[in-house]
């Protein structure tokens, strides 16, 4: 069975610093992994697919990494409007369902 | 990029009930797609719904409860039918263009007392 875990589930960070957040996925053969944005009250948005191995993904101060067990979202200097849950999940070649983690959410302080 | 309204934004129905949630898209889409994200929970797909044809259900989604409409490129309906306090939750419709990435409307926030 499919399955994704993002830890942590929340993080706090000043404004500049930097963290990582973790996304481990077990998935029958991988289609694609996604990260999304959602912010309280509104629909997930769409951030970046990573479909292999080794790829890396940059928007801005977010940049996202693939392994074959797990992915990371990193996030450099944020700043508070970069406050939201991010959302990982992952899609296996057997269909076009979405497998959603449970989210980190993410605070900025300034 | 399309916009993608769904209408309801939010009810608050009584037990016993239905509500039928409408997902709106400026342009035509391959696939649609709903899901229900329960409070503490991650989004989990209840259906594809296919044009011209009968929706594909996952496991433990069954059309009497969710039964789901697709007339054309651009549209679809969830029911949500017989509502108890356990059908408390947000709604989302997605779509797909063609690739494997999927985009969200802004979610139906469904309370039942």
């Amino acid at each position: 069975e499919d399955q994704v875990t993002q830890s942590p589930e929340a993080l706090r960070l000043q404004e500049g610093e930097s963290s990582s957040l973790n996304c481990s996925y077990t998935v029958s053969g991988l289609r694609g992994l996604f990260w999304y944005r959602q912010d309280p009250g509104k629909g997930p948005e769409f951030l970046f697919t990573l479909y292999s191995a080794g790829e890396e993904k940059e928007k801005e101060r977010l940049k996202a990494t693939l392994t074959k067990k797990e992915s990371f979202l990193h996030i450099t200097a944020p700043k508070p409007e970069d406050s939201a849950t991010y959302l990982c999940a992952v899609q296996a070649n057997s269909g076009y369902a979405l497998n959603f983690g449970k989210g980190t959410s993410l605070l900025v302080t300034p | 990029s399309a916009v993608i309204s769904q209408k309801p934004s939010r009810d608050i129905c009584q037990r016993g009930t239905s509500l039928t949630i409408q997902c709106q898209v400026d342009s035509q889409v391959t696939m649609m797609f709903w899901y229900r994200q329960q409070p503490g929970q991650s989004l989990t797909l209840i259906a594809t719904a296919n044009q011209g044809s009968e929706a594909t259900y996952e496991s433990g989604f069954v059309i009497d409860k969710f039964p789901i409409s697709r007339p054309n490129l651009t549209f679809s309906t969830l029911t949500v039918s017989n509502m108890s306090p356990e059908d408390s939750s947000i709604y989302l419709c997605s779509v797909a263009f063609g690739g494997n990435e999927q985009f969200f409307g802004p979610g139906t926030r469904l309370t039942v007392l």
